[in-house]
């Protein structure tokens, strides 16, 4: 069966620094991968988007890698800020249309 | 141009008893999914609907139902409650159903099951 991994485990940083959260996908062949914000009593909020054919994605701060031979995402925020501070979440899609399915997302803390 | 609404944003209800959750998409969005969120974890999707016809399903029982009316708003209906049931009720408009369609969240409602 699908699988998505995001590790459970929180990510503490220093500000300043770059967060690199990791999504790793099984039995999968994703034509997309999402990647959303989700910030305590809120609904997930869209960030980024990368096709199966681009390696990597930038905006502002963020930037998505896509390697779909080691079938993983990698989600890097540079000079990290204390409002980062909030749970991500990856969501591999495309053979569903957009009826997503979310790994567990990883909480990142960055510390001022 | 208002965004996704839901409501209540909080409720309560005992084991066996149903509950109708309510949300309006943002404006000009025909596709309205469900997603179900339990503490710690990330959003289940539990259905989609588009111009009023569910248009997938995920891995729920058929006591879940849905709604989409001509406006686009959208219901989700849960019978016969059970306390594993407690969770955060997402909705999510996006304009099509399309695999780069990113979603639009709203809030949620929180559903307590005693």
């Amino acid at each position: 069966s699908q699988k998505i991994e995001q590790n459970s485990e929180a990510l503490n940083i220093q500000e300043g620094k770059t967060a690199t959260l990791t999504c790793n996908y099984t039995n999968y062949s994703p034509a997309y991968l999402q990647w959303y914000r989700q910030d305590p009593g809120r609904g997930p909020v869209f960030l980024l988007l990368i096709r199966e054919n681009e390696k990597e994605k930038r905006k502002e701060r963020l930037k998505v890698t896509f390697d779909t031979t080691l079938k993983q995402s990698l989600f890097h925020i540079t000079a990290s800020q204390p409002a980062d501070s909030a749970t991500y979440l990856c969501a591999p899609g495309g053979n569903a249309g957009n009826m997503l399915t979310f790994g567990g997302g990883t909480r990142l803390m960055v510390k001022p | 141009e208002t965004g996704v609404t839901q409501s209540p944003t909080h409720l309560i209800k005992t084991r066996g008893q149903q509950v109708t959750l309510r949300c309006s998409s943002q404006s000009g969005h025909n596709t309205v999914s469900w997603y179900q969120q339990a503490l710690g974890q990330g959003p289940q999707f539990i259905f989609q609907y588009y111009r009023e016809e569910e248009n997938g399903r995920g891995n729920f029982p058929p006591r879940f139902s849905g709604l989409q009316f001509p406006n686009y708003s959208s219901e989700l209906n849960v019978n016969a409650l059970e306390l594993d049931d407690s969770a955060l009720y997402l909705c999510a408009s996006s304009d099509g159903q399309g695999a780069h369609e990113k979603l639009f969240f709203g809030s949620g409602t929180q559903l307590s099951v005693l």
